[in-house]
């Protein structure tokens, strides 16, 4: 148990499909995050949520679309994804606070397939 | 700028001998250094950090890593391998000024414990 949870574990969708994937922490940190891993590439960070404003977007498709409603929980709404879009979605969360250490909590990953 | 090197793809160690994931890093000042551990099907799990202080560093489940500032290192060391440990290990850097989204992964290396 790791304090950052993620629904679903496992996804198929086709491309025309409209998906959303969910984290929740429950670590009382103030920023979260999705990467995605790919196989035999490094992580990607794509989006970072500091007290629920969208902080960094790291050239992200437009087809990805996060949402965080509040400090706790953080979407990934997933539309008219592509086959190089299947992969590994993580979601993180720490403290964002000056001259502190910040690390970074995984969840345990949402693995997407797209058909 | 920052970044950190994994020189290794896959350590292979038999179970009972003592192991070495190789980490070197570059960055200005002194760093942030962190190792997490991906066992298969899973997320990254927090294993230990540096910030400041002892060189050598404990983690979880007998893990330590040794900073070493005159090489810019900051290795991955268990004194008995299980074959439990056999996963996929990220090193990672950050610099202290740096939000904690400013982290900077390795390419990891996957260690493979035989029995």
């Amino acid at each position: 148990e790791t304090g950052v949870t993620q629904t679903p574990r496992h996804l198929v969708m086709g491309m025309t499909n409209k998906k959303s994937l969910k984290c929740e922490q429950h670590l009382g940190h103030n920023a979260m995050y999705w990467y995605k891993q790919s196989a035999k590439k490094p992580l990607e960070l794509m989006f970072v949520y500091s007290l629920e404003e969208r902080v960094e977007n790291n050239s992200v498709p437009s087809r990805f679309s996060p949402e965080c409603p509040n400090s706790s929980h953080l979407f990934l709404h997933l539309h008219t994804l592509q086959p190089e879009d299947s992969a590994l979605y993580l979601c993180a969360s720490s403290q964002d606070r000056p001259q502190t250490t910040n690390t970074i909590y995984f969840g345990e990953g949402s693995w997407l397939t797209v058909v | 700028a920052q970044s950190v090197a994994q020189p290794e793809d896959q350590v292979n160690v038999a179970e009972g001998n003592p192991l070495t994931v190789k980490c070197t890093y570059s960055v200005s000042g002194n760093p942030y250094l962190f190792w997490y551990v991906q066992y298969p099907n899973r997320g990254l799990q927090f294993l230990l950090k540096y910030i400041t202080g002892d060189n050598l560093v404990k983690g979880s489940y007998g893990f330590e890593a040794e900073f070493n500032k005159s090489q810019t290192s900051f290795h991955l060391k268990k004194p008995s391998a299980l074959v439990s440990d056999s996963a996929l290990y990220f090193c990672a850097v950050r610099d202290p000024g740096s939000s904690a989204s400013k982290i900077i992964f390795g390419s990891g290396t996957r260690l493979s414990i035989r029995p």
